[in-house]
């Protein structure tokens, strides 16, 4: 069964850093593109980073482009977020999320860490 | 960069009945790369549908999809008690990923 596990969320002041990380398993890593996805409290699911499965190609949404950098370490299987200068406006339950290539969807999520700024 | 805009906000049904639930981009979109999603308050989203009208694995047939260009629908064709949720559309191009703002469906 595919599985994703987030971790590292937490409290963190305004204008500090947090770095997530989503262990995967159960499927070839290294064949898979890979997303965040966020949800603040209450409200929808925003996109903020896309990597590829060999990690040439980086995209990010405005909101977070030049704070936060996607990674991916495919000998572990894991995928990265590393967040800096966080904003009140980062609160949210961050999810890892599987790129499906012949779907072009994210076929498989993980459960989610949250991450709150606030001083 | 392509807004989705999903109608209504929130539609109260009971169980049985049909629902139709609508995601509107503002410029064209490749079939291909439209999705449906599905969260339950406290859990991560599951995917729907992909490709507009395809279902994913497990998802039960009372579920589907359709449209093109702008205009897409996801339709539940009789409500069972599981599916009072919130639906989320999806697009992905231009190497962006957008997702609606969501329809909430639940019980009237």
């Amino acid at each position: 069964e595919v599985q994703l596990v987030e971790s590292g969320g937490g409290l963190v002041q305004p204008g500090g850093s947090l770095r997530l990380s989503c262990a995967t398993s159960a499927f070839i890593f290294n064949n898979y593109n890979m997303g965040w996805v966020r949800q603040a409290p209450g409200k929808g699911l925003e996109w903020i980073s896309y990597i590829s499965s060999g990690s040439v190609a980086l995209f990010y949404a405005d909101s977070v482009k030049g704070r936060f950098t996607i990674s991916r370490d495919n000998a572990k299987n894991s995928l990265y977020l590393q967040m800096n200068s966080l904003r009140a406006e980062d609160t949210a339950v961050y999810y890892c999320a599987r790129w499906d290539p012949g779907s072009h969807c994210f076929d498989f999520w993980g459960q989610g860490t949250l991450v709150t700024v606030a001083s | 960069e392509i807004v989705l805009t999903q109608s209504p906000g929130t539609l109260s049904l009971s169980p049985g009945e049909r629902a139709t639930l609508s995601c509107r981009a503002s410029q064209s979109v490749s079939s291909s790369d439209l999705a449906w999603y599905q969260q339950k308050p406290g859990q991560a989203p599951r995917l729907l549908m992909f490709g507009a009208s395809s279902r994913a694995a497990g998802i039960p047939d009372r579920f589907s999809g359709s449209g093109s260009g702008t205009d897409f629908t996801l339709t539940i064709s009789r409500l069972e008690p599981e599916d009072f949720a919130v639906y989320y559309c999806q697009q992905y191009g231009s190497s962006q990923f957008t997702f609606g703002p969501g329809t909430k469906v639940d019980i009237k």
